[in-house]
């Protein structure tokens, strides 16, 4: 399996356009989640999914919305870019009981001018 | 609220030990993690602990856990230039979603 895909790695953005940061996972995995990682920060979450149709926010959702039509699928998109999400956006997936079956995808480097 | 603590930076000598600390304030964790993240990747899960344990070794990792303390160690044996990244603790309790501290870069130096 492919594990956690992320499209795609890099993207420049001018303020106020929007688009859509694609995750897929092929492990059939119920959770998945969305995180920023700014330099300093760690990792915050944004949304988070415990399957399909059901959604919930993280830390710091604003000016981010998600949805889960599927349990391979979880998009997220940014609806008018700021400067202050220029960041590395990570996607993540894990098995809802074994700690161990949790898999992060290799990040999306965007940059909103 | 949940927090994780941990220090920022670590610099050891090719073939000592690193011990790597954390501080988390939900007494309600279920597992504490350690992550490694390498230039430019995502982050890899490299070992966890069940809140109910004090110890876990994994070959060259060693894990501590004081609950008492909210206290998560990791020890690598014999670190070697390739354990040079990003080492993030994270604490999870009944959300399945992990919280992270800010990571610790660790810099081995032959």
């Amino acid at each position: 399996n492919a594990g956690v895909t992320q499209t795609p790695k890099f993207q420049v953005l001018k303020t106020g356009q929007s688009m859509t940061l694609q995750c897929a996972q092929d492990m059939n995995h119920e959770y998945m989640s969305w995180y920023r990682q700014d330099p300093g920060m760690g990792l915050r979450l944004i949304h988070y999914s415990v399957g399909a149709g059901i959604t919930d926010q993280g830390e710091v959702p604003n000016g981010y919305n998600v949805s889960r039509s599927t349990t391979e699928d979880f998009p997220l998109r940014l609806l008018s870019a700021a400067p202050s999400q220029t960041s590395v956006y990570f996607c993540a997936s894990r098995h809802p009981v074994d700690p161990d079956e949790q898999y992060f995808g290799p990040g999306t480097r965007l940059t909103v001018t | 609220g949940e927090d994780v603590e941990q220090s920022l930076f670590l610099s050891v000598r090719e073939g000592d030990s690193s011990v790597i600390n954390c501080t988390y304030t939900d007494s309600s964790s279920t597992y504490l993690y350690w992550y490694k993240q390498e230039p430019g990747a995502g982050l890899q899960l490299l070992t966890y602990i069940f809140s109910n344990m004090d110890m876990k070794q994994d070959q060259r990792l060693t894990v501590l856990l004081n609950k008492k303390d909210k206290h998560l160690s990791l020890r690598i044996a014999d670190t070697q230039t390739g354990d040079s990244a990003i080492y993030f603790c994270a604490e999870e309790g009944g959300s399945y979603i992990p919280t992270f501290g800010r990571g610790t870069s660790l810099i081995v130096h032959p």
